[in-house]
């Protein structure tokens, strides 16, 4: 079975500070593949990010970042100097190699106030 | 070829009626995907096809629900006799899976279902 988890529902930050949104996971495949979605309000699922399990290095592009960690089952979200259009609620997911779909995380909702 | 598109956008019925989705997936995309999104959760997982084939089916799939994927193309989500817990937003996503793996997911708009 495979699980995610977003122990964070909701946070809330002023614009222009740094937040990280974390993520664990759980599977008992040894190739899989992490991935960062992004909803905002219109409720579309924006893709962010694809991993695959054997890649560690961390990745940056622009103001996001991503610290994959392996012996933790750990694949957080940095999003520094945060604005407002980053408003949304983020979702975590995992694809394993048995099933070939998404199993996502409750999601963390992050309001960036003015 | 625009994305995925799903129609209708939002659906309010009466309990007990029947519904219908419908979800056009990006043209070279040999997967397809249906999920069910409740308020305040993640995404979950009912069930997918490759090609014409529908795969697997999640638990969450009861027999009142029924999907298909004619010709593999456009697939069609169907809800007999809903019920208030239907009320969801339904997703659907379609991807290419090849040689090295699937090479990620396109989501639709969603379908927003209100069972009165």
């Amino acid at each position: 079975a495979q699980k995610v988890t977003q122990a964070q529902t909701e946070i809330s930050v002023v614009e222009k500070e740094d937040v990280t949104l974390d993520c664990v996971y759980e599977t008992r495949d040894t190739t899989y593949y992490l991935f960062w979605y992004k909803q905002p309000p219109s409720g579309e699922l924006v893709f962010l990010i694809r991993r695959n399990s054997f890649d560690e290095q961390n990745e940056i592009s622009g103001r996001y970042s991503w610290n994959f960690q392996k012996s933790t089952s750990s694949f957080n979200f940095t999003i520094t100097a945060s604005q407002v259009v980053d408003s949304a609620v983020y979702f975590c997911a995992l694809e394993g190699t048995g099933r070939r779909a998404l199993t996502f995380g409750s999601g963390t909702r992050l309001q960036v106030q003015p | 070829d625009t994305g995925v598109s799903q129609d209708p956008r939002h659906k309010i019925t009466k309990r007990g009626q029947n519904v219908t989705f419908r979800c056009d997936p990006i043209s070279e995309h040999n997967r397809l995907y249906w999920y069910r999104q409740t308020l305040g959760q993640g995404p979950e997982f009912l069930t997918y096809f490759q090609n014409e084939a529908q795969l697997e089916k999640s638990r969450l799939l009861s027999d009142r629900f029924s999907a298909e994927r004619p010709k593999g193309s456009f697939s069609t989500l169907e809800i007999q006799r809903t019920e208030q817990g239907d009320s969801a937003m339904y997703l659907c996503a379609s991807s290419f899976i090849g040689e090295w793996g699937n090479y990620g997911y396109t989501f639709g708009s969603g379908t927003r279902l209100t069972v009165v």
